[in-house]
């Protein structure tokens, strides 16, 4: 069974400064997806970042980056100049690739981010 | 629309009642799935539909739990005789995929239901 673990309940950052989330996951499959998720206070979920497992660069999103490590099964996110808006619960989130499957996402328990003045 | 939304934000109910929580998805979605957030929590997956057809429930946790999505647009979750482990914020998500793509899952609000 796929799992993610997500090992840092809680973080904090000063702002404009860099922060890493970590992130680890379990999987026989040599074909999947990464993702991280930022959830706010308001519930509503949204796509920070996505990984395809068979791509050896790692992705980035304007301030946000990963450092994908496949054979480490490691899966880390990488804040840049944080913002106070950056302030939230963050998910790494694993899919398997492929249509015989779903693409249900197996999340891990999320790390909180704090960014302080 | 312009993105899922989720009906009712918020539901409390006594003990043993029924509830069904409802998930409008983003237009022209193919895929719609349900997720169970505890409280603290990472969601956890409960159900997928691909149009009107239920793949996979594997992730409901009782028969209690039953799901539908009769016309492949919205899809309603429902509890039945609710019980108290079931509060939980519940989540619904769409997207375009239909198998092996890329394409994102996008969230609606949630339904934060609490079982007194």
């Amino acid at each position: 069974a796929q799992t993610v673990t997500q090992s840092q309940p809680e973080m904090s950052v000063q702002e404009a400064e860099t922060v890493t989330l970590s992130c680890t996951y379990d999987t026989s499959e040599s074909d999947y997806y990464l993702f991280w998720y930022k959830q706010p206070p308001s519930r509503q979920m949204i796509l920070v970042i996505r990984q395809e497992a068979y791509k050896q660069q790692n992705a980035t999103e304007n301030r946000f980056s990963v450092n994908f490590q496949k054979a480490a099964k490691s899966f880390s996110l990488k804040i840049s100049d944080s913002q106070l808006g950056d302030a939230a619960m963050y998910f790494c989130a694993y899919r398997i690739h492929g249509s015989s499957n779903t693409g249900k996402l197996i999340f891990g328990q999320g790390t909180t981010l704090q960014v302080k003045p | 629309g312009a993105g899922v939304s989720q009906s009712p934000r918020y539901k409390v109910a006594k003990r043993g009642q029924d509830v069904a929580l409802r998930c409008d998805p983003i237009s022209g979605h193919v895929s719609l799935f349900w997720y169970q957030q505890a409280l603290g929590q990472g969601p956890e997956f409960l159900t997928y539909f691909q149009n009107e057809a239920q793949l996979d429930k594997s992730g409901l946790p009782s028969d209690r739990f039953f799901a539908e999505r009769p016309e492949g647009s919205v899809s309603t979750l429902k509890i039945q005789r609710t019980q108290q482990e079931d509060s939980a914020v519940y989540l619904c998500a769409s997207s375009a995929w239909t198998g092996g793509s890329t394409d994102t899952q996008y969230f609606g609000p949630g339904t934060r239901l609490t079982v007194l």
